[in-house]
């Protein structure tokens, strides 16, 4: 199993372009996650899915959008980039509710917008 | 208000020497309790976790955590630090799966020589 992996490693962007992070998940697990870290800041749910189809709101979702169309992916996506979403995206996974929640990461996305 | 806190932002323990990382959280519900590590660069990994039973629980790499429900803490602790140990470590909890886990904003170990 490769677990979860996302791409791109790291990615530059100019004010106002737009960029999707990919996420993917070989483990057959229902539920995904996007979490945003800054420094000494913890890290911050954007959105997370339930299932192919099914995707709700985090802490902070503003200035991205996901789509769940297979169990497998889980793509992020930045519309209009703005220096506030500089920062590390990670991608998680976790199996079902009987999981007790614990959560599988991606190696993560260094995202700089200038 | 749901959260977690580490108290120390950084540590700095000598090789060879214990260590011991705090947390504490604040949960409404029965609390789900993990602890991660991330090395500079990478991603996180899941060290240990606690969903009920022994207090005492065990991990990788010789770490293990105790959770105290009337202290709601739950410390992280190694008897022998190693160089490698050094990273950051974030205490995390959360409830049901499909939720988010609420992170600590974590402490950085340093191992001196």
């Amino acid at each position: 199993n490769a677990g979860v992996t996302q791409t791109p490693k790291f990615r530059i962007l100019k004010i106002g372009q737009s960029m999707t992070l990919q996420c993917a998940q070989d483990m057959n697990h229902n539920y995904m996650y996007w979490y945003r870290q800054d420094p000494g800041m913890g890290l911050k749910l954007i959105y997370y899915s339930v299932g192919a189809g099914i995707t709700d709101k985090g802490e902070v979702p503003n200035g991205y959008n996901v789509s769940r169309s297979t169990t497998e992916d889980f793509p992020l996506r930045l519309e209009l980039a703005a220096p506030s979403q500089t920062s590390v995206y990670f991608c998680a996974s976790s199996l079902d509710r009987q999981s007790y929640n614990e959560q599988f990461f991606g190696p993560g996305t260094r995202l700089t917008v200038l | 208000a749901q959260s977690v806190t580490q108290p120390d932002i950084h540590i700095t323990v000598s090789e060879g020497a214990s260590l011991e990382l705090r947390c504490n959280y604040s949960y409404g519900a029965t609390p789900y309790l993990f602890w991660y590590v991330q090395s500079p660069g990478q991603g996180l990994q899941l060290l240990l976790k606690y969903f009920s039973g022994d207090t005492l629980v065990q991990g990788i790499k010789g770490f293990e955590a105790e959770f105290k429900r009337s202290q709601s803490s739950f410390n992280l602790r190694k008897p022998s630090v190693h160089w490698s140990d050094a990273a950051e470590y974030f205490c995390a909890v959360g409830a049901r799966a499909g939720t988010a886990l609420i992170f600590g904003k974590g402490t950085t170990l340093s191992v001196s020589s």
